[in-house]
């Protein structure tokens, strides 16, 4: 079936530190990939997507490409914030589906 | 541009009962999908509703059930609650069905069952 696979967390990072969260997927057809963010009792917000191979989303200084032959969605950001702590979870759809399967989220804490 | 809305925040009900959660689309949306967030992990997909119809189902009991309304409006019901039903449940609105649309999400129903 199809699946998402996160880095485990939690990631401690220090403020302007380079961030990378990785994520693979295992996919029966062909998927769209997001990054979904969670703010500390908040739902989740769409951070970015990629709906093709070798695609590059980005948003807020975050970035992900679609890595057909890896499989793979890393998110990354060359100098996080304090304001980044949060739990991030990679997901993807496949074309013609009706859910979302997500991993299982990555905890990001920021410290000044 | 109104986004999803969710009631109530939180509800707190004992083993047995059942329970009524709501939704209300994002302007435009006439998709709503349910998804059950356990504490510390990613979200679940319960079902989707697509026009006032059930389009897809995941791996849930049929103690689980829905209903989408003309204005795409929905509830998730949940009947004869256990404790593991305990979680966030999130609602998420998206533009149609079929295509692969980014979901937007409201800020969850926390469901305690004691």
């Amino acid at each position: 079936g199809d699946s998402v696979t996160q880095m485990e967390g939690p990631v401690t990072l220090s403020e302007e530190a380079f961030l990378t969260i990785n994520c693979t997927y295992t996919a029966t057809g062909y998927p769209s990939l997001f990054w979904y963010v969670q703010y500390p009792g908040e739902g989740l917000q769409l951070l970015l997507k990629a709906t093709k191979a070798d695609d590059k989303g980005s948003n807020k200084g975050f970035e992900a490409t679609y890595r057909k032959e890896t499989t793979s969605f890393h998110l990354e950001k060359g100098s996080v914030q304090v304001s980044d702590s949060a739990v991030y979870f990679c997901a993807l759809i496949i074309q013609g589906a009706q859910k979302l399967v997500f991993g299982q989220g990555t905890r990001l804490t920021i410290n000044p | 541009e109104t986004g999803v809305t969710q009631s109530p925040t939180h509800l707190i009900k004992t083993r047995g009962q059942q329970v009524t959660l709501r939704c209300s689309s994002q302007s435009g949306h006439n998709t709503v999908s349910w998804y059950q967030q356990a504490l510390g992990q990613g979200p679940q997909f319960i079902f989707q509703y697509y026009r006032e119809e059930e389009n897809g189902r995941g791996n849930f009991p049929p103690r689980f059930s829905g209903l989408q309304f003309p204005n795409y409006s929905s509830e998730l019901n949940v009947n004869a609650l256990e404790l593991d039903d305990s979680a966030l449940y999130l609602c998420a609105s998206s533009p149609g069905s079929g295509a692969p649309h980014e979901q937007y999400f409201g800020p969850g129903t926390r469901l305690t069952v004691t």
